[in-house]
């Protein structure tokens, strides 16, 4: 589904690192999601926005921060990674009514 | 907040037999049970999806039941076919005015056994 986009889609970085992961989306949706997947652990909520004004955390906002640039974009910070923020990213997207979130290809991020 | 619980974490089945993957979750105020796809490598993607004034949807070999007083809910999957072998999550939420944000299980792996 090329209407939701993440880059990079993999990255290497250093403990102690900023780090910023980016969501494009042309679906013209509302609301856009970052979530986490660790194996076993399933997809895990980081923050959530509903429009470019509204930023809330979700279960796991801890050592992360976002950026709502505009209703398209929505960028995943990590200010300072460490190790166990190693993991599969995904961005996702979804209207105003209708619930189905739509999830961009996912970013591997390794934190060494 | 909302706990969902899923099981099994594995299964494995032979081609053409029916696989049966159940969830359960913990706020009665949840009314919106989606699951997804997640094949290898590639992003999680809907699958089928139904809401708490329906007991049970369909489409062609998939189909997903809700038991609102129990908390529960499953995914049936009918004459299985290789290409079903992927992880699925369910996921539930309260949806209505406002916000939302879904809750997902844990994962099932499928393996579907030619």
């Amino acid at each position: 589904d090329a209407d939701v986009t993440q880059t990079p889609r993999n990255r290497i970085t250093k403990t102690g690192k900023r780090i910023m992961l980016e969501c494009s989306q042309t679906k013209g949706h509302d609301r856009m999601y970052w979530y986490r997947q660790d194996p076993g652990l399933g997809l895990r909520l980081i923050y959530y926005s509903f429009d470019v004004k509204d930023i809330n955390k979700g279960e796991i906002s801890d050592g992360y921060s976002v950026s709502r640039q505009a209703q398209a974009k929505f960028s995943l910070s990590l200010e300072s990674a460490i190790p166990n923020q190693t993991a599969l990213y995904f961005c996702a997207t979804s209207g105003r009514i209708q619930e189905t979130q739509y999830f961009g290809p996912g970013t591997r991020l390794l934190v060494l | 907040g909302e706990n969902v619980e899923q099981h099994p974490s594995t299964l494995s089945v032979q081609e053409g037999d029916s696989a049966v993957i159940k969830c359960t979750y913990s706020d009665s105020a949840s009314n919106y049970f989606p699951w997804y796809k997640q094949e290898l490598g590639k992003r999680p993607q809907l699958i089928i999806d139904i809401r708490s004034n329906v007991g049970e949807k369909k489409d062609q070999r998939i189909a997903v039941t809700l038991n609102k007083t129990a908390k529960h809910f499953s995914l049936h999957i009918t004459e299985t076919q290789p290409e079903d072998s992927a992880v699925y999550f369910c996921a539930a939420a309260e949806t209505g005015a406002g916000s939302y944000q879904l809750t997902f299980g844990k994962g099932t792996k499928l393996s579907v056994i030619p």
